[in-house]
């Protein structure tokens, strides 16, 4: 079973602080890998996706790869209260499906 | 900005009953998907579907599920005889390519609720 794991906290931190939440796949075939927010009663919405080692940027929001280590994460620089939400990963395995971690709550305190 | 988009936002059936989800993907998009969401756990993969045929499905997609893409525009999900585990959020997505890094789009979903 290709699981992705994740921290389902909640992640706790104060208005304009970083935000770091981490992810764990068990596929070493896995090319890409996703992180969507999920605010409550709502469905996923896209944040980034990366798929090379290394970081990517985009806004306030990075996202780490470590395909050695089989790690992924999402920092979130000066985090809002309306950031508050739980973020999941999801891992592509061939081209077709993601495979979503049960996702980490965060919670941006004002 | 397209969007997908899903009917109804919320059904309620009987167990035994038939339902039948709907999806309208994004315009251009070619590879169609259903996920699901029981309350407080993960999003799973049910099926994909391309080219009007289903590519690949779980192992939660047993007979009493079924996929079709009746004309042009829309995408559903029919579940023949409802169970009380079927209780979820149901997410129809969509995609312009099968390449790894082609990023799925979610529609709101539909709460399905078997009583």
């Amino acid at each position: 079973q290709k699981e992705v794991e994740q921290n389902s906290g909640p992640l706790s931190v104060p208005e304009g602080a970083i935000a770091s939440l981490n992810c764990t796949y068990s596929d070493r075939g896995s090319q890409s890998f996703f992180w969507y927010r999920q605010y409550s009663g709502k469905s996923p919405e896209l944040i980034m996706f990366i798929y090379s080692n290394g970081d990517k940027e985009d806004g306030r929001f990075t996202a780490q790869l470590n395909k050695a280590s089989q790690y992924v994460s999402l920092l979130i620089r000066d985090s809002q209260p309306s950031d508050s939400a739980t973020y999941l990963c999801a891992v592509k395995t061939g081209f077709q499906k993601l495979v979503f971690g049960t996702g980490t709550r965060l919670l941006v305190s004002p | 900005e397209p969007e997908v988009t899903q009917t109804p936002s919320h059904q309620v059936t009987q167990m035994g009953q038939e339902v039948i989800l709907r999806c309208v993907p994004i315009s251009n998009h070619l590879y169609f998907y259903w996920y699901r969401q029981i309350l407080g756990q993960k999003v799973e993969f049910l099926v994909s579907f391309y080219n009007n045929e289903i590519s690949e499905k779980s192992e939660i997609f047993d007979d009493q599920f079924s996929v079709e893409r009746p004309d042009g525009s829309n995408f559903t999900l029919k579940i023949r005889s409802t169970k009380l585990e079927d209780s979820a959020m149901y997410f129809c997505a969509s995609t312009n390519g099968g390449r790894a890094t082609d990023t799925q789009y979610f529609g709101p979903g539909t709460r399905l609720t078997v009583l």
